[in-house]
């Protein structure tokens, strides 16, 4: 069965960092694209970042350039998104989701991330 | 970025009744190249992550029951369930992958009237 199991998240002050991890299985994980998307409590989905299947390309959203980064470990089936500078606007919880070319399947069950002071 | 507007944000059908969902795209979503409309559309459950249900605008998702159907080429798109079910209650997105960055609409709630 194909599995994605987020991890990391937790309660952190404005300013601070965390670093989330996805476990992969079930699948071989360089074979496919990697996101992450987020949702704010009670709002609708936002993709963040992806990355390609060797990691060589990294794309973000505007708004967390320059403060969030995502990588990849093919020989641990796991993918990470590091997060710097956290801002009260980035509290959701985010979701590792495999890309089956462009298509957004599965996404696993998500990490609350909490900024506050 | 492309925007993407669903309607209505909420809706009540009665159960074994026709829902109907909108989504409009800010600029259209069929590729020139592949003649395919870059769009899905995902369902999610309350306290759940989001399920894939059609991709490429009309493709069925391999265990997606039937009465999900999906329509529509360019800017705009539709997706409809037949029959409703009292399991259909959930939130509704579409999502562009188009171009980047992707982008989700805002959802419409779907409840049992």
């Amino acid at each position: 069965e194909v599995q994605l199991v987020e991890s990391g998240g937790g309660l952190v002050q404005p300013g601070g960092s965390l670093r989330l991890s996805c476990a992969a299985s079930g699948f071989t994980l360089g074979n496919f694209w990697l996101h992450w998307v987020r949702q704010a409590p009670g709002k609708g989905l936002e993709w963040v970042a992806n990355i390609n299947e060797d990691g060589s390309e990294e794309y973000y959203v505007d708004s967390v350039k320059g403060r969030f980064t995502i990588s990849r470990d093919n020989g641990k089936s796991s993918l990470t998104l590091q997060m710097n500078r956290l801002r009260g606007e980035d509290s959701a919880i985010y979701y590792c989701v495999r890309g089956r070319g462009w298509i957004f399947d599965p996404w696993g069950p998500g990490t609350l991330v909490t900024v506050s002071s | 970025d492309i925007v993407m507007s669903q309607s209505p944000d909420s809706l009540a059908v009665s159960l074994g009744e026709r829902a109907t969902i909108n989504c409009r795209s800010s600029q259209s979503l069929l590729s020139s190249s592949n003649k395919k409309n870059f769009l899905a559309w995902f369902q999610q459950k309350a306290g759940q992550p989001p399920k894939l249900l059609i991709y490429w605008a009309s493709t069925r998702e391999s265990g997606v029951p039937d009465r999900f159907s999906g329509s529509g080429s360019g800017t705009d798109f539709t997706l409809t369930i037949t029959s409703l079910q009292a399991e259909d209650v959930a939130v509704y997105y579409c999502q562009q992958y188009y171009g980047a960055p992707i982008t989700f609409g805002q959802g419409t709630r779907l409840e049992i009237k």
